[in-house]
């Protein structure tokens, strides 16, 4: 099994520009988090999804929109890129509810907006 | 609302000495909690977890963590660390109710630098 792998590792934006990262897993996991890493900040979540055709907002979603069309996908786009949206992105899935089950991690994408 | 705060925002230790990694968090309700691992370079692994029954909870890599409920505290030790250990740790705590479906929230990390 691959777990979570995340597409790309790294990009470089221009300000206003667009893209989509994509997070996908291998195993069968109903629940799928997109988090932001920066500097002394811990992770924060930006959107998630309890299954498939659903997603919710987290704690810091202004900027980003996702979709989950398929169980085993889990896509965030930046409509407009800004600098303050360079960071480390990480998604993660877990099986049930992430309230007692671990999550896993995919291994990050460094996005840089210039 | 719940919170997590990790006491020490690096904490350098030299191989072979025991270490401990704080975290004190904060919630209205009982909690699920957590510590994570983060090696260079890569994503987020679990270490360990508490969801109920013994206070002592014990994880991989000779890790153990305690939960203390009236100090609310769940501090990370290890008796002997590796130059292997040095990483990034992060505590997390989550609400076993409610309707936040699983959501933990994260502690800003505590960098482990053993040192030969």
């Amino acid at each position: 099994n691959a777990g979570v792998t995340q597409t790309p590792k790294f990009r470089v934006l221009k300000t206003g520009q667009s893209m989509t990262l994509l997070c996908a897993q291998d195993m069968n996991h109903e629940y799928m988090y997109w988090y932001r890493q920066d500097p002394g900040m811990g992770l924060r979540l930006i959107h998630y999804s309890v299954g498939e055709g659903t997603t919710a907002k987290g704690e810091v979603p202004d900027g980003y929109n996702v979709s989950r069309l398929k169980k085993q996908n889990f896509l965030l786009g930046l409509e407009s890129a800004a600098p303050s949206q360079t960071s480390v992105y990480f998604c993660a899935s877990s099986y049930t509810s992430g309230r007692y089950n671990e999550q896993f991690f995919g291994p990050g994408t460094r996005l840089t907006v210039l | 609302a719940q919170s997590v705060t990790q006491l020490d925002s690096q904490v350098p230790v030299f191989e072979e000495a025991p270490v401990e990694l704080r975290c004190n968090y904060s919630s209205s309700v009982s909690v699920y909690l957590f510590w994570y691992v983060q090696y260079p370079n890569q994503g987020l692994q679990l270490l360990l977890k508490y969801l109920s029954g013994s206070t002592l909870v014990k994880g991989i890599n000779g890790f153990e963590a305690e939960f203390n409920k009236s100090q609310t505290s769940f501090h990370l030790r290890k008796p002997s660390v590796h130059i292997s250990d040095t990483a990034e740790y992060f505590c997390a705590v989550s609400d076993p109710g409610g309707t936040n479906a699983g959501k933990s929230t994260f502690g800003d990390g505590t960098t482990l630098t053993v040192k030969p």
